[in-house]
C-alpha cells in the first residue's frame, strides 16, 4: 500500500520569501511521486514529477523537489514566493499502474 | 495543450436521483481515471478504466456508481441514486499509459471537475 503524509494543512509566507512544503511517502514499491498545484476554483494542475533518474526535480513557475529515498520525503522548494503561488498543493505516490493516491493538501497563503 | 474536458461543471440534484457526470479525455490516452473531494478532504481516488473495462476500484466505488465509455471519447460516472454525502468535486483524469521512466507515460491529466452538489 502506498500512502503520502503532507506535513502542515496551511503555510503562511511572506511575498519574495523561500516556500518550502514538505512530503513524505510510504511505498513497498519504488515510487513515483508528484505535486499537483489547485487553484481556486480549478482542476489539478502537475508541477512536476519523479519517475527514475535525476533526484532533483524541476516543474512549471519555479518550483522544484528533491527525492530523497533514505528520507522517504518528496518536498517541494521555491526559492522566491510570488502572489500567484497562492493555491493548494498537493503531493501524490503511485504505483506503475498509474493509480495515485494522494496528501491531504496544503494550502498557501502568500502576504505582501 | 490537450485537455481533459468536464460537463457539467456544477450540478445540483436531490436525493435519490440518478446523476451522470461526462468527460472528454484527451484523444490518444488509454487509461481513464475517475477521482473525488469532498470539501475540505483530500482527493480520493475511485476507479480506473482501460479497455472498456474498469481495471481498478476503491471502496468508495459500490453498486451506486458505474463507469461507460459509451462512444469511444467520452467517458462517464454514473451514480445511480445520490445521497447526500455524494455532494463532492468529480474529477475526470487520463493517461497515455502506465509504466514509469522518462516518458511520463503515467502522468495523470485532470479535468476542471464537476461539482456536485446533493440536497
Amino acid at each position: 500500500a502506498q500512502s503520502v503524509t503532507q506535513l502542515g494543512s496551511h503555510v503562511s509566507v511572506s511575498e519574495g520569501a523561500l516556500v518550502l512544503l514538505r512530503c513524505n511517502y510510504s511505498s513497498s514499491v519504488p515510487p513515483y511521486l508528484f505535486w499537483y498545484v489547485q487553484y481556486p476554483n480549478q482542476g489539478l494542475q502537475l508541477l512536476l514529477k519523479y519517475t527514475t533518474g535525476a533526484t532533483l526535480v524541476k516543474g512549471i513557475n519555479g518550483f522544484e523537489a528533491e527525492f530523497k529515498k533514505s528520507e522517504t520525503s518528496f518536498h517541494l522548494t521555491k526559492p522566491s514566493a510570488h502572489m500567484s503561488d497562492a493555491a493548494e498543493y498537493f503531493c501524490a505516490v503511485s504505483d506503475s499502474w498509474g493509480k495515485l493516491q494522494f496528501g491531504a493538501g496544503t494550502q498557501v497563503v502568500v502576504t505582501p | 495543450e490537450p485537455e481533459v474536458t468536464q460537463t457539467p461543471s456544477h450540478q445540483v440534484t436531490q436525493m435519490g436521483q440518478e446523476v451522470i457526470l461526462r468527460c472528454v479525455p484527451i484523444s490518444n490516452h488509454l487509461y481513464f481515471y475517475w477521482y473525488r473531494q469532498i470539501l475540505g478532504q483530500k482527493v480520493e481516488f475511485l476507479v480506473s478504466f482501460y479497455n472498456n473495462e474498469i481495471s481498478e476500484k476503491s471502496e468508495i466505488f459500490d453498486d451506486q456508481f458505474s463507469v461507460e465509455r459509451p462512444d469511444g471519447s467520452n467517458f462517464t460516472l454514473k451514480i445511480r441514486s445520490t445521497k447526500l454525502e455524494d455532494s463532492a468535486m468529480y474529477f475526470c483524469a487520463s493517461s497515455l499509459g502506465t509504466g514509469g521512466g522518462s516518458s511520463g507515460a503515467n502522468v495523470l491529466t485532470f479535468g476542471a471537475g464537476s461539482r456536485l452538489t446533493v440536497l
